[in-house]
Order: structure tokens, then C-alpha cells, then sequence
């Protein structure tokens, strides 16, 4: 079945310091693939997002780009902030089995602390 | 209003009570689903509508009773719940039930189970 792995959390940078946030996943079809990410107290947002091989996918400084030869889709931003602590979960979305229309498949997360 | 409003933000049930939270989505969408997220887990789909039709039940007990009236509201009726069903329950839509539809989600209800 599908399955999204993202690397272990907690991420602690200072400010201005370079995030990645490592991705792979594993579909049997041409998934779709996104980046949610968490505020405290909060429910998900829609990040970024890619559909097919080789899209990139950009908001607020951070980037993913859909690689399909190494099924990754890691999360990159060049300077972080402390407004971008937060909980980031990578999902796909595929075709799904038993006659649904898709099935989307969460990570666990990683929780991001940036200090000042 | 916009985007997806869920109520209440914070419920305390006990085992033998029955309570419902609401979800309302001022998007227009035409699917809406719950999602329960509880801590070191990754997130659980428990249900989808489309087009106010149940086309998706995970394998959610009974105790847990999903409803969807309209397109733009989502119920989740509670009755006799377990400790263990303490989290936080997250409502979503999207514009269709396709592969390439994002969700959007609201802030969620802290269940407690006492």
C-alpha cells in the first residue's frame, strides 16, 4: 500500500539557518503529493503542493520539488523565521483501492522549533 | 465567515454521555471529511462525503456516528466513547474527491474522554 515516511522530528535551527525536511514515499499509482504544516492550536493548511514528476511546488519561501526517480519530495526553505515553528506533514494522494476515488496518506510529522 | 468552522473547540464527555461536534465549510466544497489526530500518530481518516454521500468509513466503531445534511455541514455524533477515543478531531473539504483536490482543514475539537 501507499506510505509516506518524513524524517523524525523535533528540528530545532536558529534563526535564518537553511530547513530541509526529508521526504519519500512509496504509491503504486501517479500520485499526487503535498506539504500541510500545523500552527499551534490549529488545524492543518495546505502549504504546497505538486502533481506529476518534476513540479515544483513554492509558498512563502518554501519549496518541494516532485522527484519521481527517488520518490522524494523534500521541503527546503533558504532562511527560516521564527513564525515558521510549526508541526510539517507530507502527504500523497493516489488512487485509491475498493472503489474510492483516492486515498490521501499523511507522515507523522516534524515538529520545527525555530529560535531567535 | 470563511473557510472551515468547527464547533465547540473544546469538549470534556464522559463515558456514558452523548454529544455531536459540527462542522461548517463556507467554500463551496463538495466533499468534507473527518480526521481524528492523536499524539505520536499519524493522522486517521475516519470519513468522507461527496456530494453528501458516505463514500469512505475506515473501520470506525460504531460509537462514532458521522452526518452530512447539506454540503456544508458535517456532523459527528459521540455516544458512549472510551478514554482512548481522546483527541483532537479535525474537519476538512475539498473542492472535489479527486486525487489533486487540497483539503482544507478547520482548528479542530480537543475531545476529552474522562
Amino acid at each position: 500500500g501507499d506510505s509516506v515516511t518524513q524524517m523524525e522530528g523535533p528540528v530545532t535551527l536558529s534563526e535564518e539557518a537553511f530547513l530541509t525536511i526529508n521526504c519519500t514515499y512509496t504509491a503504486t499509482g501517479y500520485p499526487s503529493l503535498f506539504w500541510y504544516v500545523q500552527y499551534p492550536g490549529e488545524g492543518l493548511q495546505l502549504l504546497l503542493k505538486a502533481t506529476k514528476a518534476d513540479d515544483k511546488g513554492s509558498n512563502k519561501g518554501f519549496e518541494a520539488t516532485y522527484r519521481k526517480e527517488t520518490t522524494s519530495f523534500h521541503l527546503e526553505k533558504g532562511s527560516v523565521q521564527v513564525s515558521d515553528s510549526a508541526v510539517y506533514f507530507c502527504a500523497l494522494s493516489d488512487r485509491g483501492g475498493g472503489g474510492s476515488n483516492y486515498k490521501l496518506t499523511f507522515g507523522k510529522g516534524t515538529l520545527l522549533t525555530v529560535n531567535p | 465567515e470563511t473557510g472551515v468552522t468547527q464547533t465547540p473547540r473544546h469538549l470534556v464527555m464522559g463515558m456514558t454521555n452523548k454529544k455531536s461536534l459540527k462542522c461548517e465549510q463556507h467554500l463551496g466544497h463538495n466533499a468534507m471529511y473527518w480526521y481524528k489526530q492523536s499524539a505520536k500518530k499519524p493522522l486517521e481518516l475516519m470519513f468522507v462525503y461527496s456530494l453528501e454521500e458516505r463514500v469512505e468509513n475506515n473501520s470506525v466503531p460504531s460509537r462514532f456516528s458521522p452526518e452530512c445534511p447539506n454540503s456544508s455541514h458535517l456532523f459527528l455524533h459521540l455516544h458512549t466513547l472510551q478514554p482512548e477515543d481522546s483527541a483532537l478531531y479535525l474537519c476538512a473539504s475539498s473542492q472535489e474527491y479527486v486525487k489533486s483536490s487540497p483539503l482544507h482543514f478547520g482548528n479542530g475539537t480537543r475531545l476529552t474522554v474522562t
